[in-house]
């Protein structure tokens, strides 16, 4: 059974604090995902890596960075966490084009 | 980039058949995704078209027309457990990027 899975489903953390959210997934997918989902403006994706080592920006990378040195894992930072950082982190892999993406249960951030 | 657009929200009655649409402007395109979302779970697949027409599986069908720009997803003999977001995700010629839509949130009343 595919399995993507997350550090944590609730994170607490201060302004300024650097926050590391971890990814793993099971299926050895190539293509790994980070997206952040906010009442009414939906799925927007941060990073998408496509490759060990390789990664792209994607809608909204500000303020954020990932890190993909093994194939299974694929981690978002934010190197100084900001109150509009609060959001539902989700994280997704899929084994390339045309293929659908799983998603992981999510991490809830909440930066205060 | 990509442009897409469908209904916030839906209201439909249980056993009857809804329609959501998804329209779409895109600079690349290598096909359109559907995902279900119930509140506080992530996203799963429902399904993929990357030709034009109908494809069917069970309940749910999705339609395709490349040429318009549109989608929709279709769901017949709605049930309870029906009531979810409908995420419309169209994917690009880079890596296996999707966009996604805002998403339509369904409610299937008794």
């Amino acid at each position: 059974d595919v399995k993507v899975t997350q550090s944590s489903r609730y994170l607490v953390k201060r302004t300024g604090e650097k926050v590391f959210l971890e990814c793993v997934q099971d299926m050895d997918h190539e293509n790994m995902f980070w997206y952040r989902q906010d009442p009414g403006l939906g799925l927007r994706l941060i990073y998408f890596s496509y490759d060990v080592k390789m990664k792209e920006k994607g809608d909204i990378p500000e303020g954020y960075s990932v890190s993909r040195e093994k194939k299974e894992r694929f981690s978002l930072i934010l190197e100084s966490a900001s109150t509009n950082q609060t959001s539902m982190y989700l994280c997704a892999s899929s084994s390339g084009q045309g293929r659908e993406q799983y998603f992981g249960p999510g991490t809830r951030l909440t930066v205060t | 980039g990509q442009n897409i657009d469908q209904p916030t929200e839906m209201t439909a009655t249980e056993g009857a058949i809804v329609q959501i649409n998804c329209t779409y402007q895109t600079s690349g395109f290598n096909g359109l995704f559907w995902y279900q979302q119930h509140a506080g779970e992530a996203p799963t697949f429902l399904s993929y078209n990357v030709l034009d027409g109908l494809e069917e599986k069970g309940r749910f069908s999705s339609f395709l027309s490349r040429s318009k720009g549109y989608s929709y997803l279709l769901l017949k003999e709605l049930q309870m457990k029906d009531s979810a977001s409908y995420l419309c995700a169209v994917q690009g010629t880079n890596a296996g990027k999707s966009t996604f839509g805002d998403g339509t949130t369904l409610t299937v009343k008794p």
